[in-house]
C-alpha cells in the first residue's frame, strides 16, 4: 500500500525561528510533490510543489526533495505566529493526478 | 469566481438514512474528488472523475456513490449512514495539463452520524 509519513508533532518553534517539516513516501515512482496548510476548520491550501530533486524557494519557504530517498521537507524561515497550522504532506500516485496525503504536522509558533 | 462550493455546510445525520453531499466548481476544471478526513488525519480520496459520465473509486469508495452529469457538479452520495463515515468531507477540482496539478478545495462539510 502506498503511504505517505509525516512526525504528527506539535512541533513548536519560536517567532522568527525556522520550522524544519519532514516528509516520507513508498512509492518510489512518484513525480509530483505537494504541501498544503491548512488551520483548524478549514481547507487545505497549496503553499509549495515541487518536481524535481533539489531545492525550490518561495519567499520563506523552500521546499526540498531527495527521491534516492524518497523524502520531502519543508522549511519556513522567519517563522510568524500566523504560520501557525497542520501542513500535509502530498504525493502525486500516477495519472489523473490522484495525491496520498500524510497525516500532517501540527506546527505552533509562539510569540 | 466562487471556486469549489460544497453545501450544506454541516449535517447530522442518524444511523440509516440517506444524504448527497453538493459540490460545485466554476473555473471548468475537468477533474474532481471526493476526500474525507478524520480528526488528526489526512484526507482519504474517495471517488474521483476526470470527466462528465466518468467516474472511479479511490482509496476508501465503501458506502459511497457519486455521479458527474457536468462539468460543473460532482455529488457524493451516502446510502445508510453509518457512524464511520462522521467525518470531514471536502470537494477538490483540478484543470489537467494545467501544471502545477493544483487540487482546489472547497470549503469543506462537517457530517456527524449519531
Amino acid at each position: 500500500q502506498k503511504e505517505v509519513e509525516q512526525n504528527s508533532g506539535p512541533l513548536s518553534v519560536p517567532e522568527g525561528a525556522i520550522a524544519s517539516l519532514n516528509c516520507t513516501y513508498s512509492d518510489r515512482g512518484s513525480q509530483s510533490f505537494f504541501w498544503y496548510r491548512q488551520y483548524s476548520g478549514k481547507s487545505p491550501e497549496l503553499i509549495m510543489s515541487i518536481y524535481s530533486n533539489g531545492d525550490k524557494e518561495d519567499g520563506r519557504f523552500t521546499a526540498q526533495l531527495n527521491k534516492a530517498s524518497q523524502y520531502v521537507s519543508l522549511l519556513i524561515r522567519d517563522s510568524q505566529p500566523s504560520d501557525s497550522a497542520t501542513y500535509l504532506c502530498a504525493v502525486n500516485i500516477g495519472g489523473y493526478n490522484k495525491l496520498i496525503f500524510g497525516a500532517g504536522t501540527r506546527l505552533a509558533v509562539h510569540p | 469566481n466562487a471556486g469549489v462550493t460544497q453545501t450544506p455546510k454541516f449535517r447530522i445525520l442518524k444511523i440509516g438514512q440517506s444524504m448527497t453531499l453538493q459540490c460545485t466548481q466554476d473555473m471548468n476544471h475537468n477533474y474532481m474528488y471526493w476526500y474525507r478526513q478524520d480528526p488528526g488525519m489526512g484526507l482519504k480520496l474517495i471517488y474521483y472523475s476526470v470527466g462528465a459520465g466518468i467516474t472511479d473509486k479511490g482509496e476508501v469508495p465503501n458506502g459511497y456513490n457519486v455521479s458527474r452529469s457536468t462539468t460543473e457538479d460532482f455529488p457524493l452520495r451516502l446510502e445508510l449512514a453509518a457512524p464511520s463515515q462522521t467525518s470531514v468531507y471536502f470537494c477538490a477540482s483540478t484543470l489537467a495539463g494545467s501544471g502545477p496539478y493544483e487540487q482546489y478545495f472547497g470549503p469543506g462539510t462537517r457530517l456527524t452520524v449519531t
